[in-house]
């Protein structure tokens, strides 16, 4: 069935390193996506979204890059920072206006 | 501006208790949604509520339930608790569609 996935759940990154977190989709229709950060203990943080009529997308040390032929999204991290550990999500909008998100990939960044 | 608020944080209760859990969107927000995150589901959509209206539910009993109020805040309900219900409940809230889908920082549930 369609699903969002993740390549990796998890990811070890020397600090200062940039980071690449990749998320699968399946739903060709899905015309918005977003990024979410989630520490320990909290609730999800939105950390950058993209439009299905934009390929990339930049924010403070933080690009999203969407590949619509191959159903792709990526977040970059640049520099990344211990502060940067977390579990990280992508999601994404259905036309349904259903929001269905992936799995998660757990990003730990060695000092 | 104020982001989601959820309220309790923490809660403990035993089972066959009921439960009730509070979340205020962002100002302006209208549309606020429920999910159940647990280490082996993940993220699960429980419902969504639009100007007072339940507009999606997802798939769990009927002992869940929710509602919301005209200043826009939510509530959901849990009966019968069971112990397979302790996770943490997330809200989110956006305007009208998804942009800025906005969550609270939820409610630790722990059914004994």
């Amino acid at each position: 069935g369609e699903s969002v996935g993740l390549h990796l759940p998890t990811l070890s990154v020397q600090e200062g390193d940039n980071s690449i977190i990749n998320c699968a989709y399946s739903n060709s229709a899905s015309d918005y996506f977003i990024w979410y950060k989630q520490e320990s203990g909290k609730g999800p943080q939105f950390i950058i979204d993209i439009r299905s009529n934009m390929d990339k997308r930049q924010g403070q040390r933080v690009t999203v890059l969407l590949n619509k032929t191959v159903k792709h999204l990526s977040l970059q991290i640049a520099a990344t920072q211990p502060g940067d550990s977390a579990v990280y999500f992508c999601a994404e909008n259905l036309e349904n206006n259903d929001m269905r998100f992936g799995a998660g990939t757990r990003l730990t960044v060695k000092p | 501006k104020a982001g989601v608020t959820q309220t309790p944080r923490y809660l403990i209760k035993t089972r066959g208790q009921q439960v009730t859990l509070s979340c205020s969107p962002i100002s302006g927000h209208r549309s606020v949604s429920w999910y159940q995150q647990t280490p082996g589901q993940g993220l699960q959509f429980l419902f969504e509520y639009f100007s007072e209206t339940q507009r999606n539910k997802g798939n769990f009993p009927g002992r869940f339930s929710g509602r919301q109020f005209s200043n826009s805040r939510s509530e959901m309900n849990v009966s019968t608790l069971e112990l397979g219900d302790s996770a943490l409940y997330l809200c989110a809230s956006s305007l009208v569609g998804r942009d800025g889908y906005t969550f609270g920082s939820g409610t630790r549930l722990t059914v004994v």
